[in-house]
Parts: structure tokens; C-alpha cells; sequence
């Protein structure tokens, strides 16, 4: 089925310790982004790839670093997981039309003790 | 920081009636987008209005746009106990790359 594929859908962290979340999209698509879920929050943008090769900062970088290993891949890495990276971590992606919507992975549910 | 804001945080209403969720946001925008969210999935566009656009609709959906105030409805009629999520309005700037900055959600509960 098209759309993204987010690894893993669950993950007990303890502080310190490192991960890497995979996102993989087959729909051709450029642009490519990770966001973090909180309650009450919303949605926040953590870093996105614009395109293939290219990455950029969203509002809560902090303690994270990403990879845009080819157009289907987007990874996110913690490398020093902390209690305030608790969170529910969604990739998106969409065409390069500005005239529609995200496609959004399925979620990966982190909790870091 | 949020650009949309959702109001009422939370609505709770029975089957059948309508839903109406307000979303205000700060900035000039591109476009504005409504998504829904199942407990626990991931979010799924719904609608999409642009900032030249008044209203538009996508079956039981209606979204009204109105930039001078700097907010947007989403009305669904007819609700259904399978409607029952939380609602995010979005919003484009239309600068630089595209990124969209949502709001905090309205939790929509249909009562059967």
C-alpha cells in the first residue's frame, strides 16, 4: 500500500541511550518532515527535508540530528535520549504541488525513563 | 509556535447533529488545512482552502476561510459516532519551503 512507513511503532528509551526512527515514503514524493505530538501541544516541527540531499531545522530541533538517505528514506536520531523527548513522533511527506495536503506515517510512540 | 488555535477545545454532540470548529490563526497564509486524527493514528488530510478561496466543501464537510479576521470553520453535518477524533486546522505561509504549522486540536466525541 502507498504511503509512509514509520519503524518502530513502540520504544522504551533509557536516558542516554541512542535510537534512530525510520520513515519511508513510495509515493515519489520530495519533501519529507518529522514532527513531535505532545498533549496539548500539537504538532511541532522537529527538522524537514525540502528535497533529496537537503536538510533544514524546524522549531524544536534540539537534541536531535536527521538523515535524507535518498528520496524514499528520512531518518531521525536521538543520540542522547532525555525524559523531554517523551513523545509521539510522526513523519510526513508530500508532492512538490503546494496544493496538497501531508501524508502522514502511522506514529512511533517513544518513552524515555 | 502554533499559528492555528482551535476553539472549543473539546466538543462532545449527539449523532446526527452538526459539529462547527473554529480555528484563528496570526499571519497571512497560503493555504489552510484541516486534518482529523483517530486516538492513537496518524493525522489524515481532509480539506484544503486557499487564501483567495471563501468556502468549499468535500461531502459532509464545510470549511469557510475569512482572511480579514484571520480564522476558519470546519462544519460537519449529519454527524456520525465514526466521526468521533481530534480536528487540527494547519496553516502555509507560503514562504520559503513548504511547511505547515498546526494548531493544538479540537477532540470531537459523537455520542451514538
Amino acid at each position: 500500500n502507498a504511503g509512509v512507513t514509520q519503524t518502530p511503532k513502540f520504544q522504551v528509551l533509557k536516558t542516554g541511550q541512542s535510537m534512530t526512527l525510520q520513515c519511508a515514503q513510495d509515493m515519489n514524493h520530495n519533501s519529507m518532515y518529522w514532527y513531535r505530538q505532545d498533549p496539548g501541544m500539537g504538532l511541532r516541527l522537529i527538522y524537514y527535508s525540502a528535497s533529496e540531499g537537503t536538510t533544514d531545522k524546524g522549531e524544536v530541533p534540539n537534541g536531535y540530528n536527521v538523515s535524507r538517505l535518498n528520496k524514499r528514506e528520512f531518518s531521525l536520531r536521538l543520540e542522547s535520549a532525555a525524559p523531554s523527548q517523551t513523545s509521539v513522533y510522526f513523519c510526513a511527506s508530500i508532492p512538490p504541488s503546494r496544493g496538497q495536503g501531508y501524508t502522514f506515517g502511522s506514529g512511533t510512540r517513544l518513552t524515555v525513563v | 509556535s502554533q499559528q492555528g488555535e482551535e476553539d472549543p477545545q473539546a466538543l462532545s454532540i449527539q449523532e446526527g447533529e452538526n459539529a462547527t470548529m473554529n480555528c484563528s490563526y496570526k499571519t497571512s497564509i497560503n493555504n489552510l488545512q484541516w486534518y482529523r486524527q483517530n486516538s492513537g493514528r496518524g493525522l489524515v488530510h481532509l480539506i484544503l482552502i486557499r487564501s483567495n478561496e471563501r468556502e468549499k466543501h468535500s461531502g459532509r464537510l464545510r470549511v469557510t476561510l475569512d482572511t480579514s479576521k484571520k480564522s476558519s470553520s470546519l462544519l460537519i453535518t449529519a454527524s456520525r459516532a465514526a466521526d468521533t477524533a481530534s480536528y487540527f486546522c494547519a496553516t502555509d505561509s507560503g514562504a520559503g519551503s513548504y511547511q505547515l504549522t498546526f494548531g493544538k486540536g479540537t477532540k470531537l466525541s459523537v455520542i451514538p
